[in-house]
């Protein structure tokens, strides 16, 4: 496809379900990023992709958090026993390059609103 | 750790006027880059405009201007013409090699 594509866009989830959302970045595209984005808030950094190597994971909130990329395209995160708290917009984005350096461009996805109620 | 700070969480401007959104940011790197990004309702977040602290020039893109001020730490984007599609949410962005840290938005309202 032309862009980051995410699925599902909508999900609601009882509290204590696990959920996976997933995120199909721009094909060629090293980085991956996931965010989170509060109602009325900027994006919160949760986790970065190179290829298939998670190299960053520090903003994930709990380790109820998990996140995958195993073959350095589609990515998977996902939330187990989801909580109230974790009710938000899940944003992806692919970038060309590397994080370090460069100015290359984060493309992002269009999120998957999640609600748990 | 880096933190942007957006102090207006709401402006609004007149169609064809001029509005400034404003943008401080806090760092002891030397080396980073700034964006901002628009986000229209239930939209994707796109990118506006972008600037490298090493540039002094300020950034132009068409209606979009950024005024960069390094030693005050400061970003504000500058939208001329202003056009009922400008209105979405406006994040300003530090990015380092730690990582992509937005601010809280300003949402931008345009009246016909």
């Amino acid at each position: 496809g032309a862009g980051v594509s995410q699925s599902p866009r909508y999900k609601v989830a009882k509290r204590g379900q696990d959920v996976a959302l997933r995120c199909d970045p721009i094909s060629g595209h090293v980085s991956l990023f996931w965010y989170q984005q509060a109602l009325g808030q900027g994006p919160e950094f949760l986790t970065y992709f190179q290829n298939e190597a998670q190299l960053d994971k520090s903003g994930l909130p709990s380790d109820r958090f998990f996140a995958e990329r195993p073959e350095g395209s589609v990515s998977t995160l996902k939330i187990q026993r989801t909580q109230q708290e974790d009710s938000a917009v899940y944003l992806c984005a692919s970038s060309l390059g590397y994080t370090s350096g460069g100015t290359y461009e984060q493309y992002f996805g269009p999120g998957t609103r999640l609600t748990v109620t | 750790a880096q933190t942007v700070t957006q102090s207006q969480p709401e402006m609004s401007v007149q169609e064809a006027e001029t509005v400034t959104l404003s943008c401080t940011y806090d760092t002891s790197e030397s080396d980073y880059y700034l964006f901002w990004y628009k986000q229209p309702p239930s939209r994707q977040m796109i990118l506006v405009i972008r600037q490298e602290a090493y540039k002094q020039q300020n950034a132009t893109e068409n209606r979009f201007s950024v005024n960069f001020q390094k030693a005050a730490k400061s970003f504000s984007l500058k939208i001329s013409d202003s056009q009922l599609g400008d209105a979405a949410m406006y994040f300003c962005a530090y990015r380092s090699s730690q990582g992509m840290r937005f601010g809280a938005g300003t949402r931008l309202t345009v009246k016909p």
